[in-house]
């Protein structure tokens, strides 16, 4: 069982950049895909991207093109969400979120992380 | 990107009752298809995957059906704690997407 724990709330000005963790169980990201997904206050929820077993990652979603980065460090088991150029927009509570090798749905959540955007 | 059409967007039920939320896809998914349950203030919760798999311990007045562009999930036996917001998600293709949610009050 894959265990997700994501750092704490940031609070940033608009224009700066934010980076989010997302520790995994150990010695399991070579076969977890790791997704990253949003939700604003009272709103749905939006996938922002996911990062691969192999470390690369698929074409993010287009609004967060250019702006997000998903790296990763496998001796620690963390997965790294960095998002650039804040607006008030990019207010809202980002989960990580994994899916295994051998099959494509989320099957298990963090816990959340809040990221405020205000000046 | 396949969008996801979900409705109702909200609804009002009583203990005991069955209720059904649709999912519509812009395009054919096979069965790449999930629903999720999520409460205030916590992640989601996986229920069905497949279109139609009860993913496990999730009580089984759950249940989900349809293929294609077309999907239902349904919950029998309402219980109070059912309250909350459903969401569905295709994992046919890159970029993942969700519905925009059913919010379900008992």
């Amino acid at each position: 069982q894959v265990h997700l724990v994501q750092s704490g709330a940031e609070v940033k000005k608009p224009g700066a950049s934010v980076k989010i963790s997302c520790k995994a169980s150990a010695n399991t990201l070579s076969h977890t895909y790791i997704h990253w997904v949003r939700q604003a206050p009272g709103q749905g929820l939006e996938w922002v991207g996911v990062i691969y077993p192999t470390g690369g990652v698929a074409p993010y979603a287009q609004r967060f093109q250019g702006r997000v980065s998903m790296t990763r460090d496998t001796a620690t088991s963390t997965v790294y969400m960095e998002l650039s150029s804040l607006k008030s927009e990019d207010t809202a509570v980002y989960y990580c979120a994994k899916h295994g090798s051998n099959y494509g749905y989320i099957d298990d959540w963090g816990q959340g992380t809040l990221v405020t955007v205000s000046s | 990107a396949i969008h996801l059409t979900q409705s109702p967007s909200s609804l009002s039920a009583s203990a005991g009752d069955r209720v059904t939320i649709t999912c519509r896809a812009s395009r054919a998914l096979p069965s790449a298809l999930s629903w999720y349950q999520q409460s205030p203030g916590t992640p989601p919760k996986l229920l069905i995957y497949g279109a139609s798999s009860l993913e496990s311990g999730v009580p089984s007045r759950f249940s989900g059906s349809g293929s294609g562009t077309d999907f239902t999930l349904a919950i029998s036996s309402l219980q109070p704690e059912d309250s909350a917001t459903y969401y569905c998600q295709q994992y046919n293709s890159f970029p993942y997407t969700f519905g925009q949610g059913t919010k379900l009050e008992i």
